[in-house]
């Protein structure tokens, strides 16, 4: 089956660090995609990976790891304004389903004082 | 450009009733996609489309949803005889083959 599974929530102070983990099982990979949404507007792009590795940007890293089916979300510095759900989304290959993406559950993190 | 958007924003509606979402894609953008949302829940994918063919329908698309985009640009989504069930959070989403840009979404509430 297909499945996409992340935390449910986490909570973390301001300036500390939070790595959102999430797993994946699915019939066809094309990079890993992690969307932040603030609650009541659309998801925002955050970070892609395609090969195993670090992507680095800003104060958002992300890691991927294709044999594992495994992948994070690092958010270094946290300010009052990450507090948001993070979604983990998994894309299908380009020659069956034309990009389309299946997402986890999403993860809720709360930032606090 | 100011990316993607869509009309209306809410939508409250009685059980039984037709609505019509339109979406209006990044100038440029071949593909356009369609999920739903439910709280709580990540996007689940609909139905997608590459310039004005409708490429890929999901099985959670029942026949009272259709979708169309008549000449490339902009899509609309139709749901007939709405269903309590139907309530949810409608995200359009464009690409040009790389990163999806989502719009503000269409919350529906049926009644």
């Amino acid at each position: 089956g297909q499945n996409i599974d992340q935390p449910t929530e986490m909570t973390a102070t301001e300036g500390a660090i939070v790595q959102i983990n999430c797993t994946y099982q699915t019939s066809g990979f094309n990079g890993l995609f992690w969307y932040q949404q603030h609650a009541g507007e659309a998801p925002t792009f955050l970070s892609y990976n395609v090969l195993d590795g670090l992507e680095e940007k800003g104060r958002f890293s992300s890691f991927l790891s294709r044999s594992k089916g495994y992948s994070y979300l690092l958010l270094k510095e946290l300010q009052m304004k990450d507090s948001a759900s993070y979604l983990c989304a998994v894309r299908a290959p380009t020659t069956d389903s034309w990009g389309k993406l299946q997402f986890g559950a999403g993860t809720q993190v709360v930032v606090t004082p | 450009d100011t990316g993607v958007s869509q009309d209306p924003r809410h939508k409250i509606t009685k059980r039984g009733q037709n609505v019509t979402f339109r979406c209006d894609p990044i100038s440029e953008h071949n593909r356009l996609y369609w999920y739903r949302q439910t709280l709580g829940q990540g996007p689940e994918f609909l139905t997608y489309f590459q310039n004005e063919a409708q490429l890929e329908k999901s099985r959670l698309l029942s026949d009272r949803f259709s979708a169309e985009r008549p000449k490339g640009s902009f899509s609309t989504l139709e749901i007939q005889r709405t269903e309590q069930g139907d309530s949810a959070m409608y995200l359009c989403a464009s690409s040009l083959g790389g990163d999806k840009y989502f719009g503000p979404g269409t919350r529906l509430t049926v009644t």
